[in-house]
């Protein structure tokens, strides 16, 4: 397997627009996580599906959030519109529901909004 | 919910010297205690964890130990090496059906050679 695949690896874009992050996780798991890493905040939990059900949606900034997981080899954080206090870097992690399991983390996407 | 504190932020140890990592948690629930190690523009990746019927794990030069019922966990290097410096991170998590990963702020660790 590959791991978790995340798309685009890097983003620039205007405040205003929106940005729509991707990320592929690993074949076979049920639990994916879509974590914002700042230097000040550190790594936040933004939100939670297991098998394609948002959990807790409780770390979504504000309602310029929204994530979907449509089936599950695929899901989509949007953020719209964009503004630059959202540059950060997006990780997407994906592991299988039990007790105790790894969270395997993609490459990130590191977001830049001017 | 979980809130995990990690300490300390930063940490200079000598080449060859050990470093610990302190960790507490607030969810006596948690049962699940993961170390993170990330390199600089990388993601984070797993270094060792823990489960709760266990009080201490040991992976070569790396351990980890956990009290419940202070609920606190470390993590020790030992015979610390160049390539050991990084960001570590802890985190807890209940599992059985809440794989939520709560993560401590980080602890940047410089080996000086």
């Amino acid at each position: 397997d590959a791991g978790v695949i995340q798309s685009p690896r890097h983003e620039v874009t205007e405040m205003g627009q929106e940005v729509t992050l991707r990320c592929k996780p690993i074949s076979g798991h049920n639990s994916l996580f879509w974590y914002r890493q700042t230097m000040m905040r550190g790594l936040e939990l933004l939100i939670y599906f297991n098998n394609n059900v948002p959990i807790d949606d409780s770390g979504m900034p504000e309602d310029r959030f929204s994530a979907k997981m449509p089936n599950a080899s695929f899901s989509t954080l949007k953020i719209q519109p964009s503004e630059p206090r959202d540059s950060a870097v997006y990780f997407c992690a994906s592991s299988f529901q039990g007790v105790g399991t790894e969270a395997f983390f993609g490459q990130g996407t590191r977001l830049t909004v001017v | 919910g979980e809130n995990v504190e990690q300490h300390p932020s930063t940490l200079s140890v000598q080449e060859g010297d050990s470093a610990v990592i302190k960790c507490t948690y607030s969810d006596s629930a948690s049962n699940y205690f993961p170390w993170y190690k990330q390199e600089l523009g990388k993601r984070p990746q797993l270094i060792i964890d823990i489960r709760s019927n266990v009080g201490e794990k040991k992976d070569q030069r790396i351990a980890v130990t956990l009290n419940k019922t202070a609920k606190h966990f470390s993590l020790h290097i030992t015979e610390t090496q160049p390539e050991d410096s990084a960001v570590y991170f802890c985190a807890a998590s209940m599992g059985g059906g809440n794989e939520k990963l709560t993560f401590g702020t980080g602890t940047r660790l410089t080996i000086i050679p």
